[in-house]
């Protein structure tokens, strides 16, 4: 089956700096990449999502890019505010199957004032 | 539109009880999914449900069961609670047509098990 890594597990960064999370999949088959965010208490909500057509896609300060050759993708958060505090998630889903996702076991960023 | 609702938020309970948490959607989705986390932890898949009639055990499904006979409920039992079982419950739900959709979660219930 699948198996997605998440890197880092915790993730520090001033307001305003740049935040990168990256999650490496095993399945060549996987076609879907959603990210996922979850604040403190509440449940998990996509943020973003990439099909393995695409490279990356950008949705204002948030960003995903895809390698499928290397099968990994990222996130990306540029000018992070406190209210990006949060766990982020990813998943990859194979195309074609019983469409499960697997998800990568998360990244608690924090984005210090 | 009420997406995916889980009740009850909160419960109690004693070893050895038993309970039903509740998940409804109102979007018509086929699939359907329970998933539990720990604190701290990520999400554990423990049943799913591709329509109704048909469920299926994810990576977590001793001490639970399921249901679906219809295509809008999903609810998970607890026969035997047991205090490993204290968790965050999470249903979810997405269309597919293809596997490029995203899944709608639930606000997920807090279960304590003493």
């Amino acid at each position: 089956g699948e198996n997605v890594e998440q890197h880092p597990s915790t993730l520090s960064v001033q307001e305003g700096d740049s935040a990168v999370i990256k999650c490496t999949y095993s399945d060549s088959a996987s076609n879907y990449f959603p990210w996922y965010k979850q604040e403190l208490g509440k449940r998990p909500q996509l943020i973003i999502d990439i099909r393995s057509n695409v490279g990356e896609k950008k949705d204002q300060r948030i960003a995903v890019t895809l390698n499928k050759t290397a099968k990994h993708f990222s996130l990306h958060i540029t000018e992070t505010q406190p209210e990006d505090s949060a766990v982020y998630f990813c998943a990859a889903r194979v195309g074609g199957g019983s469409y499960i996702p697997t998800f990568g076991r998360g990244t608690s960023l924090i984005v210090h004032p | 539109n009420a997406g995916v609702t889980q009740t009850p938020k909160f419960r109690i309970l004693k070893i050895g009880q038993s309970m039903t948490l509740q998940c409804a959607q109102d979007m018509n989705h086929n699939y359907m999914y329970w998933y539990r986390q720990d604190p701290g932890m990520g999400l554990k898949l423990i049943y799913y449900s591709v329509g109704a009639g048909i469920t299926d055990k994810g990576e977590v499904p001793n001490g639970y069961n399921v249901s679906r006979s219809t295509t809008e409920d999903f609810p998970l039992r607890l026969e035997l609670a047991a205090p490993s079982q204290t968790s965050v419950y999470f249903c979810a739900s997405s269309l597919e047509r293809d596997s490029n959709q995203p899944q709608h979660f639930g606000d997920g219930t807090r279960l304590s098990i003493l």
